[in-house]
């Protein structure tokens, strides 16, 4: 059972939006603002795509954002288009004294 | 920046293995250094961190049986596992950030990956 946790599947026409929840506690969503999301294609290393709940790094697509209320972030695609389709993980860096970083179980989105 | 990951194999359960994850173009004593893993077909676990200044962590489920270490001539971070288990089986992954996102705490740098099977 992952820490964070996240719907298993999500889908979504062409030039949709979608959003994306990740529910934590107060030790580690709920704690900082040190939320992450990650995309991750078939055979390939994720790649960060948000950090600092809502801060997208350089060459990620502006379609992509973040939020988070309380214990749950939340990442929404504008657009989609058929590269959106992966695998997406939220993440936490957390103020536990042993797991410094947790992960959601992940979210399959499938661009119909 | 790139990270390459090596050791992995097929290990009888209780049998060890010794990953490396060489860097390029960064120093892996500048940062935080993370061992990541995800079993087949399943989400990203994380499994130990090893920071600049030497404090080092694991997660509960390899306590007592992974070590993480790094040799700053060699610019290599590894991962001694140890009494190896089938639930260890995974592809294991080196990841850090890039100095600029560093105060974030992201892992926006990962490499290819090391797949470990733990079997008889």
């Amino acid at each position: 059972q992952s820490a964070l946790t996240q719907p298993a599947s999500v889908s979504g026409s062409p030039g949709q939006s979608i959003t994306i929840s990740c529910t934590g506690t107060s030790t580690d969503v709920g704690a900082y603002n040190y939320v992450f999301w990650y995309q991750q294609h078939p055979d390939k290393a994720p790649e960060l795509i948000i950090y600092d709940v809502s801060n997208r790094p350089s060459g990620v697509s502006f379609r992509f954002s973040g939020s988070k209320s309380g214990n749950t972030a939340s990442l929404t695609i504008s657009g989609l288009q058929a590269e959106d389709e992966a695998d997406y993980y939220c993440s936490s860096y957390t103020s536990s004294s042993t797991s410094h970083w947790v992960f959601g179980g992940g979210t399959k989105l499938t661009v119909l | 920046v790139q990270l390459v990951e090596s050791g992995g194999g097929l290990v009888q359960p209780g049998g060890s293995l010794r990953l490396s994850c060489v860097a390029s173009e960064f120093t892996v004593s500048s940062n935080y250094m993370s061992w990541v893993r995800q079993a087949p077909g399943k989400g990203l676990e994380w499994v130990s961190v090893l920071y600049s200044g030497g404090d080092i962590y694991y997660a509960d489920s390899v306590k007592g049986r992974f070590t993480i270490s790094r040799d700053n001539s060699k610019n290599t971070l590894y991962l001694q596992m140890n009494n190896l288990r089938p639930d260890d089986t995974a592809l294991y992954y080196c990841a850090t950030s890039t100095p600029v996102l560093k105060r974030y705490y992201p892992f926006d740098v990962w490499g290819q990956g090391t797949m470990v099977t733990v079997s008889a």
